[in-house]
């Protein structure tokens, strides 16, 4: 079982919904991601949280919109998506971004599709 | 930017045979990882490589880090079929105060009979 909890586990939403997915972890890790992955692709960085900090966005378009209300939860608020976000969600948490020997933990994932 | 390069990105083997995972990087990095995904699944840390000539084994897996070349190996011994799966390296890079983790296009293994 995974130490990073998500939810939902799959959602459908329309492109005029407004929707949230929830992450949440209690390693005391500060560091929090987003990540975007395609099928049969490697998982695509969108977003950083440092010690509740926003640190990286990696030009995510407005329609996706981070939130870390504390340092153990992290939000995605989505909204006016496009078919072509269909895909699966992934969270993760890490120690600290400059800790040495922390490996990212990713959580099982929102299966996202938007039709 | 970095650039993370796995091969090969497909493979196929017999039980009981062996293989190696190549993954290069473009720019220096002093943090490497290889992740393992099942189908459907999330992303389970196998190893953390931290320094030149790093050798880390768990069962009949075995990965190893050549900063100097860029290169890091996730060798398979006498592969079972558990070991069916995408296999990804993630090289962590840092701008600043930034740390990214890139990853390459992961290698799916099929084990066969």
């Amino acid at each position: 079982d995974t130490e990073v909890t998500q939810t939902p586990k799959h959602l459908v939403m329309g492109m005029t919904n407004k929707k949230s997915l929830k992450c949440e972890q209690h390693m005391g890790h500060r560091a929090m991601y987003w990540y975007k992955q395609k099928a049969k692709k490697p998982p695509e960085l969108m977003f950083v949280y440092s010690y509740e900090k926003l640190s990286i966005n990696e030009s995510v378009p407005s329609r996706f919109s981070p939130e870390c209300p504390n340092s153990s939860l992290l939000n995605l608020h989505l909204h006016a998506l496009q078919p072509e976000d269909s895909a699966l969600y992934l969270c993760a948490s890490s120690q600290d971004p400059s800790s040495y020997n922390s490996p990212l933990h990713f959580g099982n994932g929102t299966r996202l599709t938007v039709t | 930017e970095l650039k993370v390069e796995q091969n090969p990105l497909f493979l196929s083997m017999q039980e009981g045979k062996n293989y190696t995972i190549y993954c290069n990087y473009s720019t220096t990095s002093d943090r490497l990882y290889w992740y393992r995904q099942d189908p459907g699944k999330s992303l389970e840390s196998l190893f953390v490589l931290l320094s030149n000539g790093a050798v880390k084994q768990e069962g009949r897996l075995m990965a190893s880090l050549d900063t100097k070349a860029r290169l890091s190996t996730l060798h398979i011994t006498a592969a079972v079929h558990d070991l069916s799966a995408t296999y990804f390296c993630a090289v962590m890079n840092s701008g600043g105060s930034n740390y990214k983790l890139t990853f390459g296009k992961g290698t799916l293994l099929t084990v066969n009979p």
